[in-house]
Order: structure tokens, then sequence, then C-alpha cells
């Protein structure tokens, strides 16, 4: 593989239901970043990671957590599923020493919660 | 409170030019981004801009401004697959991105 993989690519989920949302990274890429995406609204950062071993809370942290224990995997778990988190969600990293610091994102894992 | 400002949706036809502005109120700035996103596809990164003035790359070039708070995206001949939605970023003084809601550009023939 060759960029960020992210699976599953669709998922439809009752509430209350845990769900674990996986990201891998073959870039070896310092930062990670999980963002979600709703109509009408912009990329809105849920939680990131600097680097293996931290992890930081983003604009929207509530009801996910996120570990990063090496520098490829990063996954996203919904505790207990509630239906406002019904979106498409996106896996970000990024090379800080890059001098534009761009993101490359993996293609998105949509997911539905009834 | 931080804001990104761009045009929800804008119309062109194929092989006209077409600007897409953006216009920020950020707490300090750090550079600006423009992404591209196909519908139903992730972001890819565009162009970068952090210093005053236009950074031209093949058919799209991004101007900015950082004492107006102003970017725009021009692209020129348009194509059927520059049909998607254009997202305006900014780094603000903590490096942490802003996100505009996006620019869907439709592209008639």
């Amino acid at each position: 593989i060759a960029g960020i993989t992210q699976a599953p690519t669709s998922q439809i989920l009752a509430a209350g239901r845990r769900m674990t949302l996986r990201c891998t990274q073959d870039m070896r890429h310092n930062a990670m970043y999980w963002y979600r995406q709703d109509l009408g609204l912009g990329l809105r950062l849920i939680h990131y990671s600097n680097t293996a071993g931290t992890t930081g809370k983003g604009e929207v942290p509530d009801g996910y957590s996120v570990s990063r224990a090496n520098t490829d995997d990063f996954p996203l778990t919904l505790a207990s599923a509630v239906p406002s988190q019904t979106s498409v969600y996106f896996c970000a990293s990024s090379d800080p020493d890059r001098t534009t610091g761009e993101l490359f994102f993996g293609e998105g894992s949509r997911l539905t919660v009834l | 409170g931080q804001n990104i400002d761009q045009p929800t949706e804008m119309t062109a036809t194929e092989g006209a030019i077409v600007q897409i502005n953006c216009t920020y109120q950020t707490s300090g700035f750090n550079g600006l981004f423009w992404y591209q996103q196909h519908a139903g596809e992730a972001p890819t990164f565009l162009s970068y801009n952090v210093l005053d003035g236009l950074e031209e790359k093949g058919r799209f070039s991004s101007f900015l401004s950082r004492s107006k708070g102003y970017s725009y995206l021009l692209l020129k001949e348009l194509q059927m697959k520059d049909s998607a939605s254009y997202l305006c970023a900014v780094h603000d003084s903590n490096y942490q991105l802003i996100w505009g809601a996006g620019t869907k550009l439709i592209i008639k023939p």
C-alpha cells in the first residue's frame, strides 16, 4: 500500500454499539488526524497525534477516543455510538518537516448510526 | 471566533475561467491551503500560500493578501473533471487548521 488506508469504508451501526475505525499509513509521517465531514460544514478535527505515544483533543472530541501505539496506526473508537455521530470520517497524516505541511487523506469511512 | 468564508456553490462553463474566493478571520496566520475534493472522495492538496502574491501551478493559481485576510483560487481552461468542491483552510498561530465549508464548483458543457 502507499498512503493512508481506512477501514471500513462504510458501516451501518445501531445506537449504543461500540465501533472502531481503523487507519494505517505507510509514509512514516509523525502527525496523524481524525476529521469528520458533515454537509454544509467544514472538516472538523476530532483528535490528533503529533507523534507516536501522544494524542490530543480537537474541536469535537466528545464521544470519541484514539490511541497511537506506533507511527503507522491511529484507530478512532466510538464507545457508544449515537445518531449525531453519523458522518464521513477522514483520517489524515502530515510530515511536519515539509515546507507546506499539507495533509494526506485516507479515502474516508462513511458511518451511519441508527 | 475563527472563521473562513467561501461561497457555497459556483457554476462555470467548460473552457472558461473561474475565481473562488476565500476570506478568513483567524487568531494568527501561518499559511493558507486549497484542497480539491471530488464527490465521495478524499480531499487532495492543491496549493499553499504563506506570503502575499500569486502562486501558479499549471491551470490553477492561488493568490493571498494577508492584510486583507483574503485568498482566491483561479482555475483556467476549465474541464469537466474540475467539477468538485474546493476547500480553503488556514493555519492559525498554533498551526491548527481552520477549514471553510467548501465551494461546490459545477462545470457545464
